[in-house]
């Protein structure tokens, strides 16, 4: 069974840093592009980052350009985003997703990260 | 910066046909911007349901169909179900950008 479990949300300051992490079961982790994607309380999905199956490729939404790093480590199955300098605006539920706009998409169940004093 | 534009919100009767639209603010929507479409239930995860402008994935239902229409990406539902009530979000591709881009989403409701 397909799954994907992120981890490693919370409450952080502004300014602060995070890391989260999405591990993969029950497919071949290292074959897929992986996305995040968030969505701040009661609003809208927004596009994050996605890295390439080997990690050679990222890219970014504007929005956290140079502050966020998308990752990956295939011989763990884990995706991670590292994500500095957190504003009040980066407050959401981060979904990590296999394929996401391919024919085997799939998405986890999203972590929290709430950036406050 | 980028704009994509969904209806905010699209009331149907059980049995009808609805169409929601995706637009760009950089002009006509393409297969170029390999459009997709997802569905999010309240207090679910986004599950998607067409990539590709009109591709459907195995879990799609018959009633959902994806397309291109005046300039914009559109999804049609054809005898809507009271489970189809939720919001719809499509997906962008910005290929010079290398990003992507989702619109604001629309609230369809089953009545």
């Amino acid at each position: 069974e397909v799954q994907l479990v992120e981890s490693g949300g919370g409450l952080v300051q502004p300014g602060g840093s995070l890391r989260l992490s999405c591990a993969a079961s029950g497919f071949t982790f290292s074959n897929y592009w992986m996305h995040w994607v968030r969505q701040a309380p009661g609003k809208g999905l927004v596009w994050v980052s996605r890295i390439n199956s080997d990690g050679s490729t990222t890219n970014y939404a504007d929005s956290v350009k140079g502050r966020f790093t998308i990752s990956r480590d295939n011989a763990k199955n884990t995706l991670y985003l590292q994500m500095n300098g957190l504003r009040a605006g980066d407050t959401a539920v981060y979904y990590c997703a296999r394929d996401l706009v391919g024919p085997t998409s799939y998405w986890g169940q999203g972590t929290l990260v709430t950036v406050s004093s | 910066q980028t704009v994509v534009t969904q209806e905010p919100s699209l009331t149907v009767s059980p049995g009808g046909t609805v169409t929601l639209t995706c637009a760009s603010s950089t002009g006509a929507v393409t297969s170029g911007y390999f459009p997709n479409w997802f569905q999010q239930k309240p207090g679910q995860a986004p599950r998607a349901l067409i990539y590709s402008t009109n591709n459907k994935h195995s879990w799609t239902p018959a009633r959902f169909s994806g397309s291109l229409l005046g300039g914009k990406a559109a999804l049609t539902l054809s005898g809507v179900q009271p489970e189809d009530e939720a919001e719809y979000y499509c997906l962008l591709y910005y290929g010079a950008a290398q990003a992507w881009v989702f619109g604001g989403g629309t609230k369809l409701t089953v009545l």
